[in-house]
């Protein structure tokens, strides 16, 4: 199972919103309404931001936001914020057995 | 609050083994499947295993199959990943991690860094 493919890298002014994509296929990212998004900062353990596509969990900032379509998921930032810099990778289900799949991973800079 | 503490982590040589320990706490943990994800230094995040609550279903990722065993204890509240035959590419930072329906770790423990080494 190949990983998903996003961008190395992103950046965005205090303030401004940035969109990072998820790619993958349709036994995975278009398969399942089950993409993830972590945000994991230097030396921490990766924090769960979105799931299911675009359910936050209890605590996270309104400001982050998940959509799919077809084969891409996508992550959006609105408004950045200084802590916002940080790693992002996103996850897909690809069914039983195979289960899970990341992304390569997309370096935020908050510049 | 939930909290997950890996453990057993440390430097081995290739072809050894390693055993790791996740202590869960905070939640009912006999009530929810459990992973092991890794991140080899510098590199992204793979999913090792799985095992659910009951430990009646168990999967591997194709590059540990064969050579890692996941297993549980509820009583004692604890995540097990053996490792043998490790090889240089094991070498990584190991999270246990909690199921949430398809997410792969709602939360995540602090990691235990395996080195594989001669």
């Amino acid at each position: 199972q190949s990983a998903l493919t996003q961008p190395a890298s992103v950046s965005g002014s205090p303030g401004q919103s940035i969109t990072i994509s998820c790619t993958g296929t349709s036994s995975d990212v278009g398969g399942y309404n089950s993409v993830s998004w972590y945000q994991q900062h230097p030396g921490k353990a990766p924090k769960l931001m979105i799931y299911d596509v675009n359910k936050r969990p209890s605590g996270v900032s309104n400001r982050f936001s998940g959509s799919k379509s077809g084969n891409t998921a996508s992550l959006t930032i609105s408004g950045l914020q200084a802590e916002d810099e940080a790693d992002y990778y996103c996850c897909s289900y690809a069914g039983s057995s195979l289960n899970w799949v990341f992304g390569g991973g997309t370096k935020l800079t908050v510049l | 609050e939930v909290q997950l503490v890996e453990s057993g982590g440390g430097l081995v040589q290739p072809g050894g083994s390693l055993r790791l320990s996740c202590a869960a706490s905070g939640f009912t943990f006999s009530s929810y499947s459990m992973n092991w994800v890794r991140q080899a230094p510098g590199k992204g995040l793979e999913w090792v295993s799985y095992i659910s609550s009951s430990s009646s279903t168990i999967y591997y990722a194709d590059s540990v199959k064969g050579r890692f065993t996941i297993s549980r204890d509820n009583a004692k509240n604890s995540l097990y990943l053996q490792m043998n035959n490790l090889r240089a590419e094991d070498t990584a930072v190991y999270y246990c991690a909690r199921v949430l329906l398809r997410t792969p770790g709602d939360y995540w423990g602090q990691g235990t860094l395996v080195t594989v080494s001669s």
